[in-house]
């Protein structure tokens, strides 16, 4: 079945520092990959999706580039902010009838100030 | 914009209990999904359905029942409620498009006493 693999956490930055959370996926199909983002108390939320090969998705400073022959999605931030600290959501879609999703485990980023 | 209403906040019951989790949505989305969220883990399907009175089984029904009465509402069963699947339980729902995003609720965290 399809999977996704992300780092592993708990992630600790200092603010203004650099973010990479590496996703890894496995699927014998063409999926659209996405990034969601959780903060305490709330359920996730769309950060940005790519449903092509090769192209870049953005949103709020944080990007991932779709990597078809890698199989990657990696989630980068030049400078992290306190305010980012959530957990990130690596997740993967393969049938448009269903929508359904297959998530990573998640990292939990904590920024300190 | 909508919103989605997961009912109730905190949810406490005993082992062996029924317990009903309920999750309304004003976006007049036709799919609807229910996932557990474990601590460390990411999300598992466990029920979705695609309109009113459609249900399909994810990769973690069992133990589960749900129900899909009205588009705008799924309700998700415990049918014995044990320790090991104390939780966040997360609602979403969806356009039909594909690849569309998913929006979720705040989610049910439940105790099993």
């Amino acid at each position: 079945g399809d999977s996704v693999t992300q780092t592993e956490g708990p992630v600790t930055l200092s603010e203004g520092t650099s973010l990479t959370v590496n996703c890894s996926y496995e699927t014998k199909q063409y999926p659209t990959l996405f990034w969601y983002v959780q903060y305490p108390g709330e359920g996730p939320q769309l950060l940005f999706k790519v449903p092509k090969a090769n192209e870049k998705g953005s949103n709020r400073g944080f990007e991932a580039t779709y990597n078809k022959e890698a199989t990657s999605f990696h989630l980068q931030k030049a400078s992290v902010q306190e305010s980012d600290s959530a957990v990130y959501y690596c997740a993967l879609n393969v049938n448009t009838n269903t929508g359904k999703l297959t998530f990573g485990d998640g990292t939990v980023l904590t920024v300190k100030p | 914009g909508g919103i989605i209403t997961q009912t109730p906040k905190f949810l406490i019951g005993q082992e062996g209990q029924k317990l009903t989790l309920k999750c309304q949505q004003n976006f007049n989305h036709d799919t609807m999904y229910w996932y557990r969220q474990d601590s460390g883990k990411g999300l598992r399907l466990i029920y979705y359905s695609i309109t009113e009175n459609d249900l399909q089984k994810g990769d973690l029904s069992e133990g589960y029942d749900a129900s899909r009465e009205k588009k705008s509402s799924f309700s998700l069963t415990v049918t014995s409620a044990q320790k090991n699947e104390m939780a966040v339980f997360l609602c979403a729902s969806s356009p039909p498009s594909g690849y569309a995003e998913q929006f979720f609720g705040p989610g049910t965290r439940l105790t099993v006493l």
